[in-house]
């Protein structure tokens, strides 16, 4: 298997801007994991899914930001519209159980975004 | 979900072995304790999980002593890619991941 993996790699965008980051997990996890990564705040879960049903979305810091997975091989995390203050490293990562795995989640290698 | 403490960064020189702890006061008796590393630029990647005693794999060790209260992570004889950020996460399988600050670990040559 390829792992999670996640387009773009890199995305500069304009403040206003459509941002929309995506994510393949491993064939059979039966979850999915969108974290935001940003030297002031560290790690943050914003949301995810079981079964491609969204479960907790208390991270997501604004109704600006929305996530989507519309079948068990991809999610979307989409932010409209960009502020600068949303420029972080989002990952996406997903698990066969929500702690129970034996190996853990598995991470991407995450969507830097940068608004200008 | 049990507050974990782990120092902020450690230094290290290539061959010894490092030793981490993390302190979880209030763990709860159906919480594991999960061990993940970060290398810049990339996601974390999950290490290691226990519940009480010790755990062995190919990367880590980990020792749990009988109060559970805290936890060591061991690293043998590390080099220099394993500088990273190590995150001590403390849960039920029912829990999602939240990560906090982390350890940064430096090995020097």
């Amino acid at each position: 298997d390829a792992g999670v993996i996640q387009s773009p790699r890199h995305e500069v965008t304009e403040m206003g801007q459509e941002v929309t980051l995506r994510c393949k997990p491993i064939s059979g996890h039966d979850y999915l994991f969108w974290y935001r990564q940003t030297m002031m705040r560290g790690l943050e879960l914003l949301i995810y899914f079981n079964n491609n049903v969204p479960i907790d979305d208390s991270g997501m810091p604004e109704d600006r930001f929305s996530a989507k997975m519309p079948n068990a091989s991809f999610s979307t995390l989409k932010i409209q519209p960009s502020e600068p203050r949303d420029s972080a490293v989002y990952f996406c990562a997903s698990s066969f159980g929500l702690r129970d795995s034996p190996y853990g989640y598995t991470f991407g290698s995450g969507t830097r975004l940068t608004v200008v | 979900l049990a507050k974990t403490t782990q120092p902020i960064s450690m230094d290290s020189y290539e061959g010894q072995e490092v030793n981490i702890t993390c302190s979880h006061n209030n763990i709860a008796t159906n919480d594991y304790i999960t061990w993940y590393q970060q290398f810049p630029s990339q996601g974390p990647r999950f290490i290691i999980q226990g519940y009480k005693t010790k755990v062995t794999n190919e990367v880590a060790s980990l020792f749990i002593p009988a109060d559970r209260k805290s936890s060591t992570l061991s690293l043998p004889r590390v080099s220099l890619s394993d500088t990273a950020v190590y995150y001590c996460l403390v849960g039920r399988n029912t829990d999602k991941l939240i990560f906090g600050t982390g350890t940064r670990l430096q090995v020097f040559p």
